[in-house]
């Protein structure tokens, strides 16, 4: 079947713009992730969602950073004002369920964010 | 202290060595485990999951240690393509997945 997909798999855009980045996860995965992965460095984990809620948002660096899901599927992550500190991959991955067994994640390519 | 620490590496071996990557974990809260591996400007993919118990998976042992909050993983006979970044993975019942620095393994010929 198909993985989690996302979109745009790269995006250059201007300091203070803002970007919106899709993830699609696996279908009937109720848990999904955002991290961030700045060159070279291991993965920052941004938020969570369990269903359409957000349990966990404690990693969003900053008030510029939201996020959100809807229809138990496509999330958004939306990046307000950009900064050149911005510039990552964005990672999203989803998992069949939070915790217990076989709650592998499994990863998204990628969005590969330049901010110029 | 993090939450989650690999050995820093990177790992040079020779083709056909044996290779140990070690990971302890903080929060004995911990219930499930992971091995990822990484390629170089790639996405993270599961290698393993870790089972009390231990598991191998061919080349590939994992083992877990919940008193000493301790996983390894084991390669043996190790092949160039398993040059790669291997993080750790803790998760923690109903939260988010924690994942270690990684540790960076380079099989040479």
């Amino acid at each position: 079947g198909a993985g989690v997909s996302q979109s745009p798999s790269n995006k250059v855009t201007e300091k203070g713009k803002d970007v919106e980045l899709r993830c699609d996860p696996i279908s009937g995965h109720t848990a999904l992730y955002w991290y961030r992965q700045r060159l070279g460095q291991g993965l920052e984990f941004l938020i969570y969602f369990q269903g359409n809620s957000a349990p966990d948002k404690s990693g969003l660096p900053s008030d510029r950073f939201s996020a959100e899901r809807t229809g138990e599927s496509v999330s958004t992550l939306t990046i307000q004002r950009t900064q050149q500190e911005d510039s990552a991959v964005y990672l999203c991955a989803s998992s069949s369920r939070p915790s217990g067994t076989h709650n592998e994640q499994f990863f998204g390519p990628g969005t590969r964010l330049t901010v110029l | 202290r993090k939450e989650v620490e690999q050995d820093p590496g990177p790992f040079n071996v020779p083709e056909g060595a044996t290779v140990a990557f070690n990971c302890t974990y903080s929060n004995s809260a911990s219930q499930s485990f992971f091995w990822y591996r990484q390629d170089c400007r790639k996405e993270p993919k599961l290698l393993m999951s870790v089972y009390s118990s231990g598991n191998e998976d061919g080349r590939f042992t994992a083992q877990l240690n919940r008193a000493s909050q301790y996983i390894s993983l084991l390669i043996r006979d190790s092949k160039l393509s398993d040059s790669a970044t291997y993080l750790c993975v803790v998760n923690i019942e109903g939260q988010n997945f924690v994942f270690g620095p990684g540790t960076r393994l380079s099989v040479l010929p």
